[in-house]
């Protein structure tokens, strides 16, 4: 079993800018879904893909995007940074046993 | 829509005692799922217990247990002979019954503190 990587694990971006997130899917999931969790809060489900598409979405406004690859790898992507987008930013892949999360990426916006 | 509540921000045991964190959750489903995850400071989400609703009888895992109450849609986790390595965040956690997505739905989290 490989886990699940994501990169950076720290990044610090400006009010407006654009960021892209990575995470590895563990081995034979195919499913990848990622969370977002602000400071003292539970993490709250942004999207999942499932073999390349989206197939759930949160309450999240259309600058959250991402994409699957064909190895189900993922990004999530945002777009015009907002102070409140700092967070801790959770990826997990799953099969119908469960979940395999990485270790976050701590987004700053300042 | 599914909610989880958990009514403890923070709870403290001594070490080799029991403690017990609680959690409730609304949901108009039958079939579900429910989950205690661990995080510690590493910040990876760690499956401590695991329960699906069908089963009456409680999830148990080494000195971890739950205590599920379906009909009161209550959901603790007890922890017998804490360890100072037990200290962390701990969220429980639904999710459907099938569906298109594996959703997760966490509450807020209890801190918990490990006294030696």
């Amino acid at each position: 079993e490989t886990g699940v990587t994501q990169s950076p694990t720290h990044l610090i971006k400006t009010r407006g800018q654009q960021v892209t997130l990575r995470c590895s899917s563990q081995s034979g999931h195919n499913t990848v879904s990622w969370y977002q969790q602000a400071l003292g809060q539970g993490p709250q489900f942004i999207f999942q893909y499932y073999r390349e598409e989206e197939n759930g979405r949160g309450n999240f406004p259309p600058r959250f995007s991402g994409l699957q690859f064909p190895n189900y790898s993922s990004e999530l992507n945002v777009n015009a940074l907002e102070l409140d987008d700092s967070a801790l930013y959770l990826c997990a892949s799953s099969d119908f046993y469960g979940y395999t999360f990485g270790s976050g990426t701590r987004l700053t916006v300042v | 829509a599914q909610t989880v509540t958990q009514s403890q921000p923070e709870m403290s045991v001594q070490e080799a005692e029991t403690v017990t964190l609680s959690c409730t959750y609304d949901t108009s489903e039958s079939d579900y799922y429910l989950f205690w995850y661990k995080q510690p400071p590493s910040r990876q989400m760690i499956l401590v217990i695991r329960q699906e609703a069908y089963k009456q009888q409680n999830a148990t895992e080494n000195r971890f247990s739950v205590n599920f109450q379906k009909a009161a849609k209550s959901f603790s986790l007890k922890i017998s002979d804490s360890q100072l390595g037990d200290a962390a965040m701990y969220f429980c956690a639904y999710r459907a019954y099938g569906g298109a997505t594996n959703k997760l739905i966490f509450g807020t989290g209890t801190l918990l503190a490990v006294q030696p």
